[in-house]
């Protein structure tokens, strides 16, 4: 398995209270993503870093902000959990082939519950 | 809307039979990807086929690209009950940040 791991892996929390997600890489690659995972929509991306300080919005960032102060570390941060941010999340990482992105790599996902 | 839109929704099929996954999309791509994800993991690579690669083979794998009609088709070749999954297409426009979007996904079930 690639070095992806995400933490914590499930969490439960309530309305109106934030929330950090934390993905962490040892393969040093240049590109990190968040997506959330729900049933009937697949897979979304909500941000993705191109590189350290480098982050774009993806199709679901509503509600979400993003930090990636060094190169192994993504966070996703949600200011004030709804009950509509119930999902799977996962981050995935890739790195560059021929001046394109290549394979993505999964984590193991969190499971976040907000009631 | 959709780049990428995998068909059938679900195949239930005998161990053994082959299994059929296609995948349309509505944008000229870099390259398309396949994915698998067991229930509750992540997903995880299978395959990748450039847009000037036609068709790609891995084990028991093949994927096909048909870049005039904008689809890929996975085929799994005598299926096994592992293979019990969901699979995701995924497609990567040009351009070095350009993102992957994926499917909705196929849910393949492979009875023993």
């Amino acid at each position: 398995d690639a070095g992806i791991t995400q933490s914590p892996r499930h969490k439960v929390t309530e309305t109106g209270t934030p929330v950090t997600l934390r993905c962490h890489q040892t393969e040093n690659h240049r590109y990190m993503y968040w997506y959330r995972q729900d049933p009937g929509h697949g897979l979304r991306l909500i941000h993705y870093s191109y590189g350290v300080k480098d982050t774009d919005k993806g199709e679901v960032s509503d509600g979400y902000s993003v930090s990636r102060s060094k190169t192994e570390d993504f966070l996703l941060t949600l200011e004030s959990a709804t009950s509509s941010q119930t999902s799977v999340y996962f981050c995935a990482i890739s790195g560059m082939r021929g001046g394109v992105q290549d394979t993505q790599y999964f984590g193991p996902g969190t499971r976040l519950t907000v009631l | 809307s959709q780049q990428g839109e995998e068909d059938p929704q679900a195949l239930s099929i005998q161990e053994g039979e082959n299994a059929t996954m296609n995948c349309s999309y509505k944008t000229s791509i870099n390259n398309l990807q396949w994915y698998r994800q067991n229930s509750g993991r992540g997903l995880v690579h299978l395959i990748l086929i450039r847009s000037n690669e036609r068709e790609k083979h891995s084990g028991r794998l093949r994927v096909t690209l048909d870049t005039s009609k904008k689809s890929s088709s996975l085929l799994i070749t005598a299926s096994r009950a592992a293979d019990t999954a969901s699979y995701f297409c995924a497609t990567a426009l040009t351009g070095a940040n350009s993102k992957l979007t994926f499917g909705k996904g196929i849910t393949l079930s492979v009875r023993p």
